[in-house]
């Protein structure tokens, strides 16, 4: 019973490095999101995607790329890292439409850059 | 603007200590009123969603109640296990988070 699945769960860049954050879920879910979250602030929303194929920007784009290939999968890319960047990611999925529909969290990405 | 704001930041309480956490927003096309729980290094766990002001909602020893404006998360007889941060977010398909109150509840 996986969920919502974020990969790698820490990591380290230096700055001006590239890499690129996976979240997977396994239910089958439209909508699709990034968050951040620093001390103090709530979780903020980078990017979402409300089915494959789609992509819209969220409160705190810049920076960040994503993109949605495969319903199960959302990929959030950082193309150049800033200290700035140095943050807690986490991903969520929700079903779609309704009032039964949720979002659900992954375990977060721990992310330092130098 | 679209705002949640929680309070307190922060909150200690001793076991079976009753008390109640504050959510207010404005958010403008809000479908919805939703709380999450967070553990250290852990995702939100969500916990309740509010629709409509009057609506109450309980799980154990956590109560939710949605006002017009407000909503409060009322924490009856706490144990230590209840020591989390608590989120408040509102929206739908998108949501607005405030910042967490941190609840820790002491033997």
């Amino acid at each position: 019973n996986a969920g919502v699945t974020q990969t790698p769960k820490f990591r380290v860049l230096k700055t001006g490095q590239s890499m690129t954050l996976l979240c997977a879920q396994d239910m089958n879910h439209e909508y699709m999101y990034w968050y951040r979250q620093d001390p103090g602030m709530g979780l903020r929303l980078i990017h979402y995607s409300v089915g494959e194929g789609t992509t819209a920007k969220g409160e705190v784009p810049d920076g960040y790329n994503v993109s949605r290939l495969k319903k199960q999968n959302f990929l959030l890319g950082l193309e150049s890292a800033a200290p700035s960047q140095t943050s807690v990611y986490f991903c969520a999925s929700r079903a779609g439409q309704g009032r039964g529909s949720i979002q659900y969290f992954g375990a977060g990405t721990r992310l330092s850059v130098l | 603007e679209d705002q949640v704001t929680q309070s307190p930041e922060a909150l200690r309480l001793q076991e079976g200590e009753s008390s109640s956490l504050n959510c207010s927003y404005t958010v403008s096309g809000l479908r919805g009123l939703f709380w999450y729980r967070q553990d250290p290094g852990k995702g939100p766990e969500f916990l309740f969603t509010l629709y409509s002001a009057g609506e109450e909602k309980e799980k154990e020893r956590l109560k939710a109640t949605l006002t017009k404006k407000e909503s409060f998360l009322h924490i009856t007889a706490p144990k230590p296990e209840d020591s989390a941060t608590y989120l408040c977010a509102g929206g739908y398909n998108k949501l607005i988070f405030g910042a967490g109150t941190r609840l820790a509840v002491h033997p």
